[in-house]
């Protein structure tokens, strides 16, 4: 079983350019999550997926940030209009039925807005 | 409202020695999960242990132990004879629907050999 990747691992953007994440889970893996990490603290929660519907989404997430889960397999984040305060590791991470609450991460994808 | 709190921001022990991981709840909720996280420096985040509102025995795994504790809101992880590999940032963790997990800001272990 290969783990949960993402990409890209690094992107580097001007401040109001569009970037998009993709997280590929666990094969089989129904549940997926998006988490935000910045220096010195815990992730923090964005937003949630059951398959292909997304079930919750944090009042973190402002109307620049969409995800999607098409097909309920891989998932994107987009960041539209990229801020400054938008520089993060995005983590994503999916987990399996019947659910134990594992959570499994990816490497993350770290964002970095000049 | 659900909180978790790790007081700790870093610690440094020399291997060997046993350093205990503390970690604070708030949840309004009767049932909950609580969870501890490893972050290695390679950053991926790898998981513990998870932990039911309703089952306050105490866990050991080899050199890990937990110590969960309703009464006082804490989940606290204690590590016997550290261990140079032991370095990285632990997460405390909160649930109660698998929908939501709130971390806390993490604990920083440096084991110096």
């Amino acid at each position: 079983d290969t783990g949960v990747s993402q990409d890209p691992r690094h992107k580097i953007t001007k401040r109001g350019q569009n970037v998009t994440f993709r997280c590929d889970p666990i094969s089989e893996h129904n549940r997926l999550y998006w988490y935000r990490q910045t220096l010195g603290q815990g992730p923090e929660f964005l937003t949630y997926f059951q398959n292909e519907a997304q079930l919750e989404k944090s009042r973190l997430l402002s109307d620049r940030f969409s995800a999607e889960r098409p097909k309920g397999s891989f998932s994107t984040l987009e960041i539209q209009r990229t801020e400054q305060g938008d520089s993060a590791m995005y983590l994503c991470a999916s987990s399996s039925t019947p659910n134990t609450g594992e959570l499994f991460f990816g490497e993350g994808s770290r964002l970095t807005v000049l | 409202a659900q909180k978790v709190t790790q007081a700790q921001t870093e610690i440094s022990v020399v291997e060997k020695e046993d350093v205990t991981l503390d970690c604070v709840y708030e949840t309004r909720d009767t049932t909950y999960y609580l969870f501890w996280y490893k972050q290695p420096p390679s950053g991926e985040l790898v998981f513990l242990i998870r932990r039911n509102s309703f089952d306050e025995q105490n866990e050991i795994s080899g050199r890990y132990s937990w110590n969960f504790q309703k009464s006082t809101s804490s989940f606290n992880f204690t590590i016997t004879a550290s261990q140079v590999v032991d370095s990285a940032v632990y997460f405390c963790a909160l649930s109660y629907n698998f929908n939501k997990f709130y971390f806390g800001s993490g604990t920083k272990l440096n084991v110096k050999p």
